[in-house]
Formats: C-alpha cells, sequence, structure tokens
C-alpha cells in the first residue's frame, strides 16, 4: 500500500540554522511529491513539487527538496531559517494513476531566536 | 486564480445533528476532494469525486457521506454528528493535465460538536 512517512513530528531550530526535514514514501512507480506548508490559523500552500527531471526542486521561500529514488526519499532543505518559517509541514505523494494525493502525518517546525 | 471556497470558518453542532459542510471550486476541475485534519495525523481523505455523481471512498469514510450534484460544488455531510467529528475538515480539487497534477485547498471548516 501506498504510504508517506515524516518520522520526525517537532523539530526545533535556531534563527539562521540549516533545515532539512525528512520524508519517504512508499510507491511502486515514481510518484509525483509535494512539499506543502501551513503556518497557524492559514491554509495549506505548496512549497515545490517534483514530477520528472532534474531531482533537485527548488521552491517558494526558499526552500528546496531532493528526489532520492534509491532512498524513497524527498527531503525538504533550507540553509538559514527565519522565525516566519515557524508553521507545519506535510510531505505529501500524487498518484496520477488515482488522481489523488496521500499526506504524511506533518512536521512541526519551531523557532529558537 | 483558482479559488476553492469552503461556506464556513467555524461551525459548532450538537451531537446528533445533521451537518452539511460546502465546497465550491471555480476552475471546472473533475477531481474534488474531501481531509479532516487532526494533530499528528496529518490529512486524511474522507472522500473524493472524479465526477458529478461519483464518489469513492477514501481511507476514512464511516460517519460520512458527500454529494456531487454540479461539478464545481462537493458537499460532504455527517448525518449525524458525534464528537469524535470534530476536527479541521480541508476541501481540495485537483486539475491533471499532461505533466500537471496539483491539488487547490480550501481555507478549511474547524467543526466542533459539543
Amino acid at each position: 500500500a501506498q504510504s508517506v512517512t515524516q518520522p520526525d513530528i517537532h523539530i526545533t531550530v535556531s534563527e539562521g540554522a540549516s533545515l532539512e526535514l525528512r520524508c519517504n514514501y512508499s510507491y511502486g512507480a515514481t510518484p509525483y511529491l509535494f512539499w506543502y506548508v501551513q503556518s497557524p490559523g492559514q491554509g495549506l500552500q505548496l512549497l515545490l513539487k517534483y514530477f520528472s527531471g532534474d531531482t533537485l526542486v527548488q521552491g517558494i521561500k526558499g526552500f528546496e527538496a531532493e528526489f532520492k529514488r534509491s532512498q524513497s526519499s524527498f527531503n525538504l532543505r533550507k540553509p538559514s531559517v527565519h522565525w516566519s518559517d515557524a508553521a507545519e509541514y506535510f510531505c505529501a505523494v500524487g498518484l496520477p494513476s488515482a488522481s489523488k494525493i496521500i499526506f504524511g502525518s506533518g512536521t512541526r517546525l519551531s523557532i529558537r531566536p | 486564480d483558482v479559488k476553492v471556497t469552503q461556506s464556513s470558518r467555524y461551525l459548532v453542532k450538537r451531537t446528533g445533528e445533521k451537518v452539511f459542510l460546502e465546497c465550491v471550486q471555480d476552475m471546472d476541475h473533475e477531481n474534488m476532494f474531501w481531509y479532516r485534519q487532526d494533530p499528528g495525523l496529518g490529512l486524511r481523505l474522507i472522500y473524493f469525486s472524479y465526477d458529478v455523481k461519483m464518489k469513492e471512498k477514501g481511507d476514512i469514510p464511516e460517519g460520512y457521506s458527500v454529494s456531487r450534484e454540479k461539478k464545481e460544488r462537493f458537499s460532504l455531510i455527517l448525518e449525524s454528528a458525534s464528537t469524535n467529528q470534530t476536527s479541521m475538515y480541508l476541501c481540495a480539487s485537483s486539475e491533471t493535465s499532461g505533466s500537471v497534477f496539483r491539488e487547490y485547498f480550501g481555507a478549511g471548516t474547524r467543526l466542533s460538536v459539543l
């Protein structure tokens, strides 16, 4: 069965430090991959997506993610976080054959001043 | 801009009430979805629809039903609301066109069942 795993429930990093949020998926073929961010009281916003081609994907707000087929991973990175990055982050897998998306359980990011 | 509109941001209902959550999208998308979001569980798919009058069960359909009489509108129905259905409900629509595949989300409806 298809699944998405975000192993870290809550991460705290210092402002200005680098960030990596982990995401692993289980799917028989190469899926579509997404990262969404949800700020407190806000809806979901798409940060970036991978469909095919270059495995390093650039997104909004200075985020990037790298698709590693051998590890079934799509980790999200940012070289220097800002206090406004505090939010919940969701990794998601799109299943083209079924036209639906499966979400991970989310990682809450807190920023230490 | 694509717009997915959920009719209510906040709802408070009593146990046993019939509850309707409405969602409208303005981009002629064929696919529409209802999720619920709970802390530590992420988004879980309740029902989705590929076309008018079509519906498919998601991962947690129990206690819910849906209606898609028009392409732009997808309604989630709680036949008899229970306290364990207190949650944030998110509607989404999606396009699949060639290599494009993306979901657009509404702002959410926070439902409290007392």
